[in-house]
């Protein structure tokens, strides 16, 4: 069966540009997550969802970045506009609820010259 | 606050030894506690999970993890380490109630030598 999916793999942008990630999430799950990853900081949780309501948002650095999950098999990470410093390997992972592991995505490669 | 905690940030053993990579947690009641691994330009995948009963939980590709409650750890174990196990590997805590998501340690390398 297909896992979490995301695209683009990679990213090449400059500063300035509009970004926009992209997931779908197993079919069935109910929550969705958006991760953030680079050597200095680690896995980092920017927001989830449940049953596509935003839970918490508390990990989104700043109002560059907005979440959306506008149905149950598609969600979008934006960054507008792109700074270098957001420049990381951004994951997607979806669930069931309650004590079921999360399955993660390849991850975006995201770079901001 | 809540918190995962993963003392080594690398953890260097030769093929065919045991290995053990540890976890302590600082979460309220009894979470839910999980192990994932990650492989160069690749997501996170489930190892094992313990929720209840054993404490010796069995997972994929021969790892295990010991739960132990009094000194609220989770270390992840394999009795024969291979080259092919050398990865990241992040410790994960799910605080039982509704709500919440995972908190996860920084992750420790391993690193397996022929």
């Amino acid at each position: 069966d297909a896992g979490v999916i995301q695209s683009p793999r990679h990213e090449v942008t400059e500063m300035g540009q509009e970004v926009t990630l992209r997931c779908k999430p197993i079919s069935g799950h109910n929550s969705l997550f958006w991760y953030r990853q680079t050597m200095m900081r680690g896995l980092e949780l920017l927001i989830y969802f449940n049953n596509n309501v935003p839970i918490d948002d508390s990990g989104m650095p700043e109002d560059r970045f907005s979440a959306k999950m506008p149905n149950a098999s598609f969600s979008t990470l934006k960054i507008q506009p792109s700074e270098p410093r957001d420049s990381a390997v951004y994951f997607c992972a979806s669930s069931l609820e309650g004590g079921q592991p999360q399955h993660f995505g390849d991850g975006t490669r995201l770079s901001i010259l | 606050a809540q918190s995962v905690a993963q003392p080594e940030d690398q953890v260097n053993v030769a093929e065919g030894n045991p290995l053990t990579v540890k976890c302590t947690y600082s979460v309220s009641g009894n979470p839910y506690l999980f192990w994932y691994v990650q492989y160069p330009n690749r997501g996170l995948q489930f190892l094992l999970k313990y929720i209840t009963g054993d404490n010796l939980v069995k997972g994929s590709y021969g790892f295990e993890a010991e739960f132990n409650k009094s000194q609220t750890s989770f270390h992840l174990k394999k009795p024969s380490a291979l080259v092919s196990d050398s990865a990241l590997y992040f410790c994960a805590v799910r605080p039982n109630q509704a709500g919440t998501a995972l908190i996860f340690g920084k992750g420790t390398t391993l690193s397996v030598s022929s």
